[in-house]
C-alpha cells in the first residue's frame, strides 16, 4: 500500500518554462515534506521543504506548494535549466523525524 | 567539513556471502539511517541508530540484516548469505539531532549479487 505517490514517472520541460512535479500522500498525519533531487550514481540531495503550517515555501527558482485537504504537494520550478534534468522525490515525515516515506520518483528532463 | 562517506561505492557478492557497508555520517551528526531502493523504486527505510543504540529498526528484513553503529568507526549494514534480490542501492543518511529539518544523504553503496 503505497502511502506516497509519484504518478509521473517521467517529464520533459523545455528550456525556461516552468516544470510542475506532483506527488499525492494518503495519511493526514504527516506533517512535514520535503523534496529531493538525485542524479544518476548519486546520493539523494535535500532541495527543499515545507511544514504543514504552511502551504508554500519559495527558495530561488523552487517553489513547494502544499495541499492539505486534498494531502497533494507540488514542486515548482522556474525557470527550468538544462543541469535541473534528475530525477526528484517527494518524501513526507511526521514530528519532524528523519523516518522518511519517499515517493517513487520522477524522471525530469530539461531540454536545451 | 566532509559529507557523508560511504564505501565501498560498488560491491560485488556472490550468493551466499556476505556484504558489509558502512557509513560515516558528517562531522557533529552522531544519528544514522539506512535507506534502500530497489530498481524503479523510491527509497525505503531501513534502521535508525544512534551511537551504540538502535532506535527503529521497523524496516529491517527480520533475518540476515543487521546494522550497528559502534562508539567509535563508522556504522555498518551486514547483510548475511546474499541473496539475488539483495541487490540494490543502500544509501545512508545522517543528521545532528533527532528531530529537525532535512537529513543528508551519503552517495549510496551499489550492490550487485551474481
Amino acid at each position: 500500500d503505497q502511502q506516497v505517490k509519484q504518478n509521473s514517472p517521467s517529464l520533459s520541460v523545455q528550456e525556461g518554462r516552468i516544470s510542475i512535479l506532483n506527488c499525492d500522500y494518503t495519511n493526514s498525519m504527516f506533517d512535514y515534506f520535503l523534496w529531493y533531487k538525485k542524479y544518476p550514481a548519486e546520493g539523494p540531495t535535500f532541495l527543499i521543504s515545507i511544514s504543514s503550517i504552511k502551504d508554500k515555501n519559495e527558495d530561488g527558482r523552487f517553489t513547494v506548494f502544499l495541499n492539505k485537504s486534498a494531502k497533494h504537494l507540488s514542486l515548482h520550478i522556474v525557470p527550468s535549466q538544462p543541469g535541473d534534468s534528475a530525477v526528484y522525490f517527494c518524501a513526507v515525515t511526521t514530528s519532524g523525524t528523519y523516518k522518511y516515506i519517499f515517493g517513487t520518483g520522477t524522471r525530469l528532463k530539461v531540454l536545451a | 567539513n566532509a559529507g557523508v562517506m560511504q564505501n565501498p561505492r560498488h560491491l560485488v557478492r556472490r550468493r551466499g556471502q556476505e556484504a558489509r557497508l558502512r557509513c560515516s555520517p558528517m562531522k557533529g551528526h552522531s544519528h544514522v539511517y539506512w535507506y534502500r531502493q530497489l530498481p524503479e523504486e523510491g527509497l525505503k527505510f531501513m534502521v535508525y541508530l544512534q551511537k551504540e543504540n538502535i532506535i527503529d529498526e521497523s524496516g529491517m528484513p527480520k533475518e540476515r540484516f543487521s546494522a550497528e553503529f559502534p562508539k567509535e568507526g563508522p556504522s555498518i549494514l551486514r547483510i548475511q548469505q546474499v541473496v539475488r534480490g539483495d541487490s540494490a542501492a543502500y544509501f545512508c543518511a545522517s543528521s545532528p539531532t533527532a528531530y529537525g529539518t532535512e537529513a543528508f544523504f551519503g552517495q549510496g553503496t551499489r550492490l550487485t549479487v551474481v
